[in-house]
């Protein structure tokens, strides 16, 4: 069955400090995609980058990263030098195509990140 | 262009009441789903839409719940006989029409059953 986890509840972090937020996922598919989601306090959920599981290239754009492994069925997000405009919570989530036909997400229980000033 | 917009933004209602909640997905995407947010059950699938059909309704909790969509736009999701459980934050989301497009996400409808 799929399944998604993020370990970490919630991670306190001071302004500046690099944090990673963890993500493992589980599933039969080989065809499926990763994502991760910002929900800031105002409520919606903001898209912030899809990778395919062909895909294992890391990605960087700006202070954020993300760092795809197979091998530990892994898709990790790095925040560089956090801010406190980062403060939200991350939604690591999963998309299936190979047994599914609807495209619809698996969610992972939520990161809640504080960066303090 | 505008994004996925949702009404109410916040809905009170007393248990036992019916409850209607709307989506507008962006213009032209014809694949549109429903999510649910609760504390104790994390960010759920409710229903996925293609044009006006819903090939997967498997998140619906019970029969109470019902969703439509008409005209390949606006969707309504209902709630009859609301129970205290229902209190969520209800989300859609849309796509262009391919499964594989990332899902854009409205604000949501905060649901409080009494």
């Amino acid at each position: 069955a799929q399944k998604v986890t993020q370990a970490q509840t919630e991670i306190s972090v001071v302004e500046k400090e690099d944090v990673t937020l963890d993500c493992v996922y589980e599933t039969r598919d080989t065809t499926y995609y990763l994502f991760w989601y910002k929900q800031p306090p105002s409520g919606e959920l903001v898209f912030l980058i899809r990778r395919n599981s062909f895909d294992e290239q890391n990605e960087i754009s700006g202070r954020y990263s993300w760092n795809f492994q197979k091998s530990t069925s892994s898709f990790n997000f790095t925040i560089t030098a956090s801010q406190v405009v980062d403060s939200a919570v991350y939604f690591c989530a999963l998309s299936e195509y190979g047994s599914s036909n609807t495209g619809k997400l698996i969610f992972g229980q939520g990161t809640t990140l504080q960066v303090k000033p | 262009g505008a994004g996925v917009s949702q009404s109410p933004s916040n809905k009170v209602t007393e248990k036992g009441k019916d409850v209607e909640l709307r989506c507008d997905p962006i213009s032209g995407h014809t694949a549109l789903y429903w999510y649910r947010q609760s504390l104790g059950q994390g960010l759920e699938f409710l229903i996925y839409f293609q044009g006006n059909s819903a090939p997967d309704k498997s998140g619906l909790p019970s029969d109470r719940f019902s969703a439509e969509r008409t005209g390949g736009s606006v969707s309504t999701l209902t709630i009859q006989r609301t129970q205290q459980e229902d209190s969520a934050v209800y989300l859609c989301a849309s796509i262009p029409g391919l499964i594989t497009d990332t899902q854009y996400f409205g604000p949501g409808t905060r649901l409080t059953v009494l």
